[in-house]
């Protein structure tokens, strides 16, 4: 089963609103939680680090207003794209590394995201 | 510069075949090294991790060159199944091990 789960999988939003991916770690505390974006035919990017109970570290070039994460507990992460453009229309996924260490890291099912 | 570079393909193959992906990383600092396979629309899944000395699952090989900067993997006896992209990953360094870098992956159809 599942690590990790995302939710929504899919998600269809007008242009100017926002909307909210969730990422839990099932069975397991991720203090760190990671997440990446993909356009088609393009490879995954980093976005940013989610620090449990601290602010996201964010990739060059990736706007921290525009892309808010919150990690409020240790199963839970949130990226909220705010006011979205059909731009940031993109396949957005997270993953998370148990303890046992770095060979242990599972993604999401990741959420696809228009913006009409 | 992109943290990972990997071979573009695509590569097209038939059924039985050997096939050897290509991939460089530009920080020295990386610590780990891993295959992923993702599928169409799908989030990435671990192939194999990568080793200094080289190391085999099955009929995927990879191998792992340091000094290079360099890494690769091989698939022996192609399979239906083995179609998909492959994708280069390496940690960002430091002490985040979690922090990976995908090259832009390299897709492979093995046809009958």
């Amino acid at each position: 089963g599942a690590v990790v789960s995302q939710h929504p999988s899919w998600v269809i939003c007008k242009s100017g609103t926002s909307v909210k991916i969730e990422c839990r770690s099932l069975d397991f505390q991720a203090t760190t939680m990671f997440w990446y974006r993909q356009f088609p035919k393009q490879s995954l990017m980093l976005m940013a680090t989610s620090n449990e109970g601290s602010k996201a570290t964010y990739e060059q070039g990736v706007e921290k207003d525009k892309f808010l994460i919150n990690h409020a507990s240790l199963t839970l992460s949130t990226l909220t794209v705010t006011s979205a453009h059909p731009e940031d229309s993109s396949f957005y996924i997270c993953s998370a590394q148990l303890p046992q260490g770095v060979n242990t890291i599972y993604f999401g099912e990741g959420s696809w995201l228009t913006v009409v | 510069r992109k943290e990972v570079e990997q071979d573009p393909g695509p590569f097209n193959v038939p059924e039985g075949a050997t096939v050897a992906f290509n991939c460089t990383y530009s920080n020295s600092a990386s610590q780990s090294f891993f295959w992923y396979r993702q599928d169409c629309r799908k989030e990435p899944k671990l192939l194999m991790s990568v080793y200094s000395s080289g190391n085999e699952d099955g009929r995927f090989t990879a191998q792992l060159n340091r000094a290079s900067q360099y890494i690769s993997l091989l698939i022996r006896d192609s399979k239906l199944s083995d179609s998909a992209t492959y994708l280069c990953v390496v940690n960002g360094g430091g002490s985040t091990l979690g922090r990976l870098y995908f090259g832009r992956g390299t897709q492979l159809t093995v046809w009958p």
